[in-house]
């Protein structure tokens, strides 16, 4: 069965002190692997797609990398602004296109 | 800059009753999705759309019906509401296909009472 485990839960970082959140999946043929942002009382917001074990992709204070097992998703510095929930899906090897989600890190970063 | 649109953004219903949530895209999607949300359960697919004419069962469809009404609009019907069905709903779309960025409305939050 597809799955997808996120840890920690939760997660709180003083401004500038960098941190990993990490996903670990087990998928069927994995089509792609894909990092959300969420804020409270939004729908989550596309931040990255990682398609092959050793990929990576950044923006701005975030970083995501992919093995055959797992993802992190670096944070360097973090800012206030960063807090939200992280979440991760993966893609499998149907054609359906559809995502199979984690339950998210929840992100505090306290000035 | 739509994007997806979700209607109505909250809701209150009673044990029984029927409603339908309406959904539209404007990114000439092909797919379309609707996914529910609950505290520690993570995001669930309820029913999808592979593309025009087509509708699919997900992880949790029971209690649910789907209707693909034209490529823009793919609406959700609870015919009759349970106290179980209490949650936040997502409706999505993407391009055609796998490893296409699936995108998000904002939310319907609703409530069986």
């Amino acid at each position: 069965e597809d799955q997808v485990t996120q840890s920690p839960e939760a997660l709180r970082l003083q401004e500038g002190e960098s941190s990993s959140l990490n996903c670990s999946y087990t998928v069927s043929g994995l089509r792609g692997l894909f990092w959300y942002r969420q804020d409270p009382g939004k729908g989550p917001e596309f931040l990255f797609t990682l398609y092959s074990a050793g990929e990576e992709k950044e923006k701005e204070r975030l970083k995501a990398t992919l093995t055959k097992k797992e993802s992190f998703l670096h944070i360097t510095a973090p800012k206030p602004e960063d807090s939200a929930t992280y979440l991760c899906a993966v893609q499998d090897g149907s054609n359906t296109g559809k995502l199979i989600f984690g339950q998210g890190t929840t992100l505090q970063v306290k000035p | 800059n739509a994007g997806v649109t979700q209607t109505p953004k909250f809701q209150v219903l009673k044990t029984g009753q029927s409603m339908t949530l309406q959904c539209a895209q404007d990114m000439n999607h092909n797919s379309m999705y609707w996914y529910r949300q609950d505290p520690g359960m993570g995001l669930r697919l309820i029913y999808y759309s592979a593309s025009e004419g087509t509708t699919d069962k997900g992880e949790v469809p029971n209690g649910y019906n789907v209707s693909r009404l034209n490529k823009r609009e793919f609406s959700l019907r609870l015919e009759s509401a349970a106290p179980s069905q209490t949650s936040v709903y997502f409706c999505a779309s993407s391009e055609y296909g796998v490893a296409n960025t699936i995108y998000f409305g904002e939310g319907s939050w609703l409530t069986v009472v």
